[in-house]
């Protein structure tokens, strides 16, 4: 029962560097989110995918690039980390049948990145 | 802007007590989903309450739905040191074309022993 998979789960980063981040689902589900999360702060939608080859902007989107080339996978691209993008990063999958609005949000178990 | 205030943020009580915590908006949302997320892993559903009035139960844990679906609370009866974590409330709102969860900052409990 693999679900979400996040990779990867640890990173530190110097700034002006770029890295990517992996999230792969075998749920066959079709939204995905990466969120990251803030002491205090919950958590705040990066970007989304409704479905394989689309991408959508959340809430906090600035310095973030995703691409959704396969259905089951999601990439979060940094492409110049600054400090202020360190963070807990999730990534998260839902269906889209049933009752959408009831749908639940399957989550990683995250990555942690530090920028220096 | 939508927002969810969760309070309180933090909270730490002894074994056997009873807590409630709250999630209030001034928007209307569709359904209300509790999430609990322990350290090192990522938010896992507890329960989806969708009805105004609605009250669920999970063990100990009673959840309710506000009349108006602006509102929430998860309330534990005799806590147990297993309840401790980052306990989440998330609406679901209908943006633009498409349901978006709005996310409480959440509620870190934790249950002495």
């Amino acid at each position: 029962n693999a679900g979400v998979t996040q990779t990867p789960k640890f990173r530190v980063l110097k700034t002006g560097q770029s890295m990517t981040l992996l999230c792969a689902q075998d749920m066959n589900h079709e939204y995905m989110y990466w969120y990251r999360q803030d002491p205090g702060m919950g958590l705040r939608l990066i970007h989304y995918s409704v479905g394989e080859g689309t991408t959508a902007k959340g809430e906090v989107p600035d310095g973030y690039n995703v691409s959704r080339l396969k259905k089951q996978n999601f990439l979060l691209g940094l492409e110049s980390a600054a400090p202020s993008q360190t963070s807990v990063y999730f990534c998260a999958s839902r269906a889209s049948t049933g009752t959408v609005s009831n749908q639940p949000q399957h989550f990683g178990d995250g990555t942690r990145l530090s920028i220096l | 802007t939508q927002l969810l205030e969760q309070s309180p943020q933090f909270l730490s009580i002894q074994e056997g007590e009873n807590l409630t915590v709250y999630c209030n908006s001034s928007s209307v949302f569709s359904s209300l989903q509790w999430y609990r997320q322990e350290p090192g892993e990522g938010p896992v559903l507890l329960v989806t309450v969708v009805t105004g009035g609605e009250v669920k139960k999970l063990k100990r844990l009673t959840f309710q739905f506000g009349d108006a679906r602006k509102d929430s609370s998860l309330h534990i009866t005799a806590a147990q040191p297993g309840d401790t974590g980052l306990y989440l409330c998330a609406g679901a709102w209908r943006g633009d074309s498409n349901y978006q969860l709005i996310w409480g900052a959440g509620t870190k409990l934790i249950i002495k022993p």
